[in-house]
């Protein structure tokens, strides 16, 4: 069985704060694909990013970073330098590496980036 | 990726009556999944549906609560049957196809049922 957790229920900080949204995982699959996806309060899902088991090399995207650590099972988020826009729920997910598998969600982090 | 559209964007209905939501792609996929997003909480896969065969329905939903129609690739509809308070949530539609490992969503339906 599969299984996400996000330990984090919300997050509060200031604009222009780092600020990291932890994630990690549970599978007994050697091929699987871990995503982050957004919530904004407008309610739809918005697809971040996608790694795969094989490669632990980290992601930057802009202000966005994600660090894979198959030793630890984790997949964290970093956001440098937060924004207002940046306010919404974020999940990490998990699906095995069969194509059109059904993801896993964690229970998302509710982050809040005040003015 | 794919253009996801989902009909209605949101209702108020009333307990006892039934819902249908729609769920158009831009492109043909070969996968679509149906998810439920309660209140507050995760989304939780209600089934997934190929076209041409029986959707397969995770544990905990029924096709008599939650029948699902797809009759092409590129459109499926969800309905949520006998509705009751408990059923307030959103639903949200998703693509996957081969080779496609993460999964794009549309809008979402939130619907309040009274």
């Amino acid at each position: 069985a599969q299984k996400v957790t996000q330990a984090q229920t919300e997050i509060s900080v200031v604009e222009k704060e780092d600020v990291t949204l932890d994630c990690v995982y549970e599978t007994r699959d050697t091929t699987y694909y871990l995503f982050w996806y957004k919530q904004p309060p407008s309610g739809e899902l918005v697809f971040l990013i996608r790694r795969n088991s094989f490669d632990e090399q980290n992601e930057i995207s802009g202000r966005y970073s994600w660090n894979f650590q198959k030793s630890t099972s984790s997949f964290n988020f970093t956001i440098t330098a937060s924004q207002v826009v940046d306010s919404a729920v974020y999940f990490c997910a998990l699906t095995k590496g069969t194509s059109g598998s059904r993801l896993t969600f964690g229970e998302g982090t509710q982050l809040t980036v005040n003015p | 990726s794919a253009v996801i559209s989902q009909k209605p964007s949101r209702d108020i209905c009333q307990r006892g009556t039934s819902l249908t939501i729609q769920c158009q792609v831009d492109s043909q996929v070969t996968m679509m999944f149906w998810y439920r997003q309660q209140p507050g909480q995760s989304l939780t896969l209600i089934a997934t549906a190929n076209q041409g065969s029986e959707a397969t329905y995770e544990s905990g939903f029924v096709i008599d609560k939650f029948p699902i129609s797809r009759p092409n690739l590129t459109f499926s509809t969800l309905t949520v049957s006998n509705m009751s308070p408990e059923d307030s949530s959103i639903y949200l539609c998703s693509v996957g196809g081969t080779g496609a490992y993460e999964q794009y969503f549309g809008p979402g339906t939130r619907l309040t049922v009274t």
